[in-house]
């Protein structure tokens, strides 16, 4: 498997524009896990789904952002509108877990690089 | 959620061992502690996992203390390249990763 694959690697967009981040978890996994890495704030979880079902969104910072799994070998990050503080790197991760599992490894993709002027 | 702690930075030596220590005074029964290692511009990578007592894999081992409320990574004969970030995880029941600040390790020659 070629791992956790996140489009595109870099973007650049302007304050007020829509940005979609993509990613594609590894065949088989059933968690997914969006992260955001800043200087400031660290690694911080977003949202992470499970069945493609979104689990635990409270980590979404506001309304702007919104996360969909369509089917289990796809999901999206959506920023609308977007602002210069959203500038991070943003990582998707997937794993074998469910509620009932201790633990699971999670595998991460590239990331994102998010930049927004 | 276990909360952790574990030391901002740490300086070591080509050759040397390196013991990142971690406290987690709040983890739960069924919190597994984890730790993952993070390049620059790399995503985080899973390096080792353990409940208690002490885990050893080919990269290096995780001692647990029987009250497990802290766990000490070992990183034998440290190199250049284990320059890096270091993540200490409680981890338990909804598979739910929540990172803290991390160890930042610096090798030097």
């Amino acid at each position: 498997d070629a791992g956790v694959i996140q489009s595109p690697r870099h973007e650049v967009t302007e304050m007020g524009q829509e940005v979609t981040l993509r990613c594609k978890p590894i065949s088989g996994h059933n968690s997914l896990f969006w992260y955001r890495q800043t200087m400031m704030r660290g690694l911080e979880l977003l949202i992470y789904f499970n069945n493609n079902v979104p689990i635990d969104d409270s980590g979404m910072p506001e309304d702007r952002f919104s996360a969909k799994m369509p089917n289990a070998s796809f999901s999206t990050l959506k920023i609308q509108p977007s602002e210069p503080r959203d500038s991070a790197v943003y990582f998707c991760a997937s794993s074998l877990g469910s509620h009932r599992l201790m633990n699971t490894e999670a595998f991460f993709g590239q990331g994102t690089r998010l930049t927004v002027v | 959620l276990a909360k952790t702690t574990q030391p901002v930075s740490m300086d070591s030596y080509e050759g040397q061992e390196v013991n990142i220590t971690c406290s987690h005074n709040n983890i739960a029964t069924n919190d597994y502690i984890t730790w993952y290692q993070q390049f620059p511009s790399q995503g985080p990578r899973f390096i080792i996992q353990g409940y208690k007592t002490k885990v050893t894999n080919e990269v290096a081992s995780l001692f647990i203390p029987a009250d497990r409320k802290s766990s000490t990574l070992s990183l034998p004969r440290v190199s250049l390249s284990d320059t890096a970030v270091y993540y200490c995880l409680g981890t338990g029941g909804g598979n739910k990763l929540t990172f803290g600040t991390g160890t930042q390790l610096k090798v030097e020659l």
